[in-house]
């Protein structure tokens, strides 16, 4: 069974600042899709970034990275130039290939920036 | 384009009391998920329909929950009996198709006493 892992309850991050916040997975498959979600108080889970597991570039929107190590399976996100906004938990999620948009979630890492 | 509305926002009820949870998804989204978020933990799916069809309904404790997609657009969640662990944020999602992203509610945060 395929599984995530966030082994950061909490991070912390000064304004303007960088900060990088850990996720692992653990799956037989080959073809699968990662993603980090972002929830704020609201409660809705909003989609910061996607990556294919088949390419090898680290995808990127805006301030948002990632750093995809297919083979040690890990999948990273860096927040660079931290704004207040950015404040909330943020979620890893793993979808597998194929006709599905199931979605397993790790357990989060609730994310402050100190203004 | 509106998004997914739910409705209610919270709901407290005690145990062994039944409740309900509505999910109005975006329209033409033929896909509409179901999932429990319990505190502290990240949502985990309970059903997922396609159009008025169920898919994946494996993680749904099926002698107290049911849902149902009536004409495959509005979908219904309930609980009965409710028990005290079923305390949680019921996230409920839409979706196009398979390639395209999933569009969440703000869920409903429901406390059992």
């Amino acid at each position: 069974a395929q599984t995530v892992t966030q082994s950061q309850p909490e991070m912390s991050v000064q304004e303007a600042e960088t900060v990088t916040l850990s996720c692992t997975y653990d799956t037989s498959e080959s073809d699968y899709y990662l993603f980090w979600y972002k929830q704020p108080p609201s409660r809705q889970m909003i989609l910061v970034i996607r990556q294919e597991a088949y390419k090898q570039q680290n995808a990127t929107e805006n301030r948002f990275s990632v750093n995809f190590q297919k083979a040690a399976k890990s999948f990273s996100l860096k927040i660079s130039d931290s704004q207040l906004g950015d404040a909330a938990m943020y979620f890893c999620a793993y979808r597998r290939g194929g006709a599905t948009n199931k979605l397993i979630f790790g357990t989060g890492t609730l994310l402050a920036v100190q203004p | 384009e509106a998004g997914v509305a739910q409705s209610p926002r919270y709901k407290i009820i005690e145990k062994r009391q039944s409740v309900a949870f509505w999910c109005n998804p975006i329209s033409g989204h033929a896909t509409l998920y179901w999932y429990q978020q319990i505190l502290g933990q990240g949502p985990k799916l309970l059903i997922q329909f396609q159009n008025n069809g169920v898919v994946d309904d494996s993680q749904l404790p099926k002698d107290r929950f049911s849902a149902e997609r009536l004409k495959g657009v509005d979908s219904t969640l309930k609980i009965q009996p409710a028990k005290l662990e079923d305390s949680a944020v019921y996230l409920c999602a839409s979706t196009r198709g398979v390639n395209s992203p999933l569009h969440f509610g703000n869920g409903t945060r429901l406390t059992v006493t």
